[in-house]
C-alpha cells in the first residue's frame, strides 16, 4: 500500500537555524498539507497546497515559513529562522483528486527540536 | 471559528468493554467527518469516515448528527491493541479552500487486562 514518506524523523538544530522538513506524498495525490503537533497538544493545521502554490495557510504559517514542491515527488517545508516554540512533530499529509476522496493520509512525521 | 471539541479523558476500561466517545463541532459549513487514531508519537491514522447515516466497521461504529453537530464513536469489546488517543476531525471545504482538516484535542483511551 502506498504510504507518505517524511525524512528525516528527527531534527535537532540550534535556534535560529534554516530547516528544510521533506516529504514524499503519495504519487498520484494532487493536494499535499503540512500540519504540526507541539507535544501534549492538538494536530494544526499549517498550509495546504494545490496546482503548485498556496492554496490556504494558517496564522501560524507566517514569513518564516515556506513550502516547494521542486519536483514531481518532493514536498518541503523550510523554516527560516527556527525558534524554540517551532519544536514540535511536522506531519505531512496528501489527498488524491476527486469527489469523495477527502481523505488525507499522513506520513510519520519529522520531530524538530530547536535548542 | 473552527473548533472541535473532545472529552480528553482519560478512558480507562477494561477488556471486553464498551465505550463511547463524543465530539462535538462548531462550523456548520463542516462537510466531512472522521476518526483518527493516534499512538503516542505516531501520526494520526485514518480509524473510519463517519457518514450522516451512520457507519460501522466490525467493532467500531460511528454516528454523526448535523443538526445537533455531534459526532460520536463507540467501540465494542475493547482490545488492549485499542488503546491509543481518538481524534475526531472535521474537514471544511468552502469558497477556495482545499479541505483543512480541524483536529481535537483527543480522547485517550486506556484498555487493562
Amino acid at each position: 500500500e502506498p504510504e507518505v514518506t517524511q525524512t528525516p524523523s528527527h531534527q535537532v538544530t540550534q535556534m535560529g537555524q534554516e530547516v528544510i522538513l521533506r516529504c514524499v506524498p503519495i504519487s498520484n495525490h494532487l493536494y499535499f498539507y503540512w500540519y504540526r503537533q507541539i507535544l501534549g497538544q492538538k494536530v494544526e493545521f499549517l498550509v495546504s497546497f494545490y496546482n503548485n502554490e498556496i492554496s490556504e495557510k494558517s496564522e501560524i504559517f507566517d514569513d518564516q515559513f515556506s513550502v516547494e514542491r521542486p519536483d514531481g515527488s518532493n514536498f518541503t517545508l523550510k523554516i527560516r529562522s527556527t525558534k524554540l516554540e517551532d519544536s514540535a512533530m511536522y506531519f505531512c499529509a496528501s489527498r488524491p483528486q476527486g469527489s469523495g476522496t477527502d481523505t488525507q493520509y499522513f506520513g510519520p512525521g519529522t520531530r524538530l527540536t530547536v535548542l | 471559528r473552527k473548533e472541535v471539541e473532545q472529552d480528553p479523558g482519560p478512558f480507562n476500561v477494561p477488556e471486553g468493554a464498551t465505550v463511547a466517545f463524543n465530539c462535538t463541532y462548531s462550523n456548520s459549513a463542516s462537510q466531512s467527518f472522521f476518526w483518527y487514531r493516534q499512538d503516542c508519537r505516531k501520526e494520526p491514522k485514518l480509524l473510519m469516515s463517519v457518514y450522516s447515516s451512520g457507519n460501522e466497521d466490525g467493532r467500531f461504529t460511528a454516528q454523526l448528527n448535523r443538526a445537533s453537530q455531534y459526532i460520536s464513536l463507540l467501540i465494542r469489546d475493547s482490545k488492549l491493541s485499542d488503546s491509543a488517543t481518538y481524534l475526531c476531525v472535521v474537514n471544511f471545504f468552502y469558497g477556495g479552500s482545499q479541505g483543512n482538516l480541524i483536529f481535537g484535542k483527543g480522547t485517550k483511551l486506556s484498555v487493562k487486562p
